[in-house]
């Protein structure tokens, strides 16, 4: 059974780099066709695409977050990565990550991680 | 990023049916069709269907989904009280190269 756990620090300061590790457990971070992707949800709204990667380093970003938004894939180690440079309180919410897999030429979420909290504040 | 549109809240009695909507675009849901997201408070999204209307294993048959132009639906039959959370419609947009959600919608089973 495939499971992912982001992992990183809870609280950052304004203006800082947030980074997270999403952890990919029960199967290789390399098989099949996916994309590991992060999303991101403030508290009491709704969901907000980052960016994603394929297993070749592919990424795609969010318009919106792009400048800002790294994200890497270690197939060494089976683990994703995200790092957004610049933080502000608004950056404060739950960190997801999710797989993004491929059926019949169309793309879906169809496992995600528990997510983790992050609070930017000084 | 709230690209595709979702109405904020729909309230049905139990068993009753809901029908919650999603519109996008011809480069986003006219194009690549809507997955839906069912999410309960404190937990992460789940999946319920893809490309418009294929359902995971272990998601009722009394969820289904549809397509029509740019708008694409999530029809919830026979509302039970774990039914009430709130679902999320998203989509690949292929001129932006990212994926966009709706805002999300709450449904009240009363």
């Amino acid at each position: 059974q495939v499971q992912l756990q982001e992992s990183g620090p809870g609280l950052v300061k304004p203006s800082q780099t947030l980074s997270l590790i999403c952890a990919v457990s029960g199967a290789s971070i390399s098989s099949g066709f996916y994309y590991w992707t992060w999303v991101r949800q403030p508290a009491g709204k709704g969901l907000e695409w980052i960016g994603r990667v394929y297993t070749s380093g592919s990424t795609n970003y969010n318009p919106s977050l792009k400048s800002r938004v790294t994200i890497s894939v270690d197939t060494s180690k089976n683990q994703v990565s995200l790092e957004l440079s610049s933080v502000t309180a608004a950056d404060t919410a739950v960190y997801y990550c999710a797989r993004d897999s491929l059926a019949e030429g169309f793309w879906y979420f169809d496992l995600w991680g528990r997510g983790t909290l992050v609070t930017v504040s000084s | 990023q709230a690209g595709l549109t979702q109405p904020p809240s729909v309230s049905r009695g139990l068993r009753q049916t809901a029908t919650l909507t999603c519109t996008g675009n011809s480069n986003n849901v006219g194009n690549q069709g809507a997955a839906w997201l069912q999410q309960h408070q404190g937990h992460p999204p789940k999946l319920l269907s893809y490309r418009n209307n294929n359902r995971p294993s272990g998601i009722s048959e009394r969820f289904s989904a549809s397509r029509s132009g740019n708008t694409a639906s999530l029809i919830i039959t026979g509302l039970q009280p774990e039914d009430e959370a709130d679902y999320y419609c998203s989509a690949w947009d292929s001129s932006l190269t990212a994926w966009v959600f709706g805002g999300g919608t709450k449904l009240t089973v009363l």
